[in-house]
């Protein structure tokens, strides 16, 4: 069981938007910064989101992250059939002095 | 360009040891810590560890100490795993995933997946 919770799933068709959500509590989320990877199948995981909702070079603004209290949200625009992957939220957690992450959710793009 | 190329797949019997290595380039080894994250099969990501590649201490999340050892070898830029007294359960995809900052994973190898059967 994870300490982030989010949707096991999510569909969208090519060209919507598209909002997985990651909750956290108060000793994650509280007071550290949230990151989004996505995975690809059968590759590694890449960094999308840092720091809430900075984009690493590279990553197209379609991708676009935000945190309010103890929950975060990823957004998708522009759905293309190769965003067809694993998504996690991860970060900090001060009390467990561990890094976590969420359980993952599959997008897929009808 | 930053690279982190782990080693290859392992087929161990179980009470043997593996010992994944993540050789880095095109940044200074030392700036960054290295992380350790498990994706069993069909599962989602597991963070085992972190460690300071300046000071080199490690640092292991439950589930995860006695074990199971970080270490880095500053000469070759590269990161070690190793575990030991190996388990069925211990079968995964193993990553090292560079620290950009607390927990922030920027860079990451592509995975050594280590299988453990008799």
């Amino acid at each position: 069981q994870s300490v982030l919770t989010q949707p096991p799933s999510v569909s969208a068709a090519p060209g919507q938007k598209v909002t997985i959500s990651c909750s956290g509590s108060s000793s994650n989320f509280g007071n550290n910064y949230v990151s989004w990877y996505q995975q690809l199948p059968g590759t590694a995981p890449k960094l999308l989101i840092y720091d809430n909702n900075e984009r690493p070079s590279g990553i197209p603004d379609r991708f676009s992250g935000s945190k309010s209290g103890t929950s975060a949200t990823l957004d998708i625009t522009g759905l293309q059939t190769g965003d067809e992957a694993d998504y996690y939220c991860g970060t900090w957690d001060t009390s467990l002095s561990v890094g976590v992450f969420g359980g993952g959710t599959k997008l897929t793009v009808l | 360009q930053v690279q982190l190329v782990q080693s290859g797949s392992e087929l161990k019997k179980p009470g043997a040891s593996v010992k994944v290595s993540c050789k880095t380039s095109g940044y200074s080894f030392k700036t960054y810590g290295m992380n350790w994250v498990r994706q069993a099969p069909g599962q989602g990501l597991e963070w085992m560890g972190w460690i300071n590649t300046r000071t080199g201490n490690p640092t292991y999340a439950q589930g995860f100490t006695g074990r199971f050892v970080l270490s880095f070898d500053t000469s070759v830029s590269t990161a070690y795993l190793q575990i030991s007294s190996l388990k069925a359960e211990d079968t995964a995809v193993y990553y090292c995933a560079r620290d950009r900052r607390i927990s922030i994973f920027d860079y990451w190898g592509q995975g050594t997946l280590v299988t453990v059967s008799s």
